[in-house]
């Protein structure tokens, strides 16, 4: 069955980076794009960006262009998101979720259970 | 940008229907997905493709579409289907778009 399992939860300093993770399984890895969607605390959900594993071909939300940079392991089935530049605002769960369709209108049919980031002084 | 406007908060009985809506400019030429979040857990698809629903989903979850108007419809209201419901569309400007989220009480 498919599964999205992300990395364990992580506290910064503003400015410090941070890398997460989301392995997939239980599917064919190149067929579907991984997005990541963030959500603050007591707040929705925000579109962060988009990658499609079989080419590491990426797209950004422009709030985060510059900042964040998405990458992927084809031998581990693994996608990384890294977030730069972290602030305070960037305390969120952050998700990994799996396009159910190859179209941009597609939904996301499979999520990863969330990382927490938190970025505290 | 694009927008998806939803109530904050929808209150159903138990066993009674309720309906939250999702609006946005020329809604009806797009794809909207609808997903469950119940505290501290992941998002879980619902309905995709304006009314489709995946498998495992309950018959009693429904959507529906009608001009810029998105409907989500629960029918026979469980307490288990407490939760914040989001809408989601695709918009070639804005890309993928949540709406704010509407929290539903079964009381």
């Amino acid at each position: 069955h498919v599964q999205l399992v992300q990395s364990g939860a992580e506290v910064k300093k503003p400015g410090a980076s941070v890398k997460l993770s989301c392995k997939a399984s239980g599917y064919t890895f190149t067929r579907h794009y991984i997005h990541w969607v963030r959500q603050a605390p007591g707040q929705g959900l925000e579109w962060m960006g988009i990658i499609l594993p079989s080419g590491g071909i990426t797209s950004y939300a422009q709030k985060f262009m510059g900042r964040v940079a998405m990458t992927m392991d084809t031998s581990t089935s693994t996608v990384y998101m890294e977030v730069n530049s972290l602030k305070s605002e960037d305390t969120a769960v952050y998700f990994c979720a799996r396009a159910g369709a190859a179209r941009p209108s597609s939904y996301f049919d499979y999520w990863g259970q969330g990382t927490l980031v938190t970025v505290a002084s | 940008s694009y927008v998806l406007t939803q109530p904050p908060s929808v209150s159903v009985a138990p066993g009674q229907t309720a309906r939250m809506t999702c609006g946005g400019s020329k809604l009806g030429s797009k794809s909207l997905h609808w997903y469950q979040q119940k505290p501290g857990q992941a998002p879980v698809l619902v309905v995709y493709d304006d009314n489709a629903r995946p498998s495992g989903i309950p018959e009693r979850f429904s959507g529906s579409k009608s001009g810029n108007t998105a409907t989500l419809t629960i029918s026979r209201a469980e307490a288990g289907d407490e939760a914040d419901y989001y809408c989601q569309v695709w918009d070639a400007s804005s890309d993928q778009v949540f709406g704010g989220g509407t929290k539903l009480t079964v009381l």
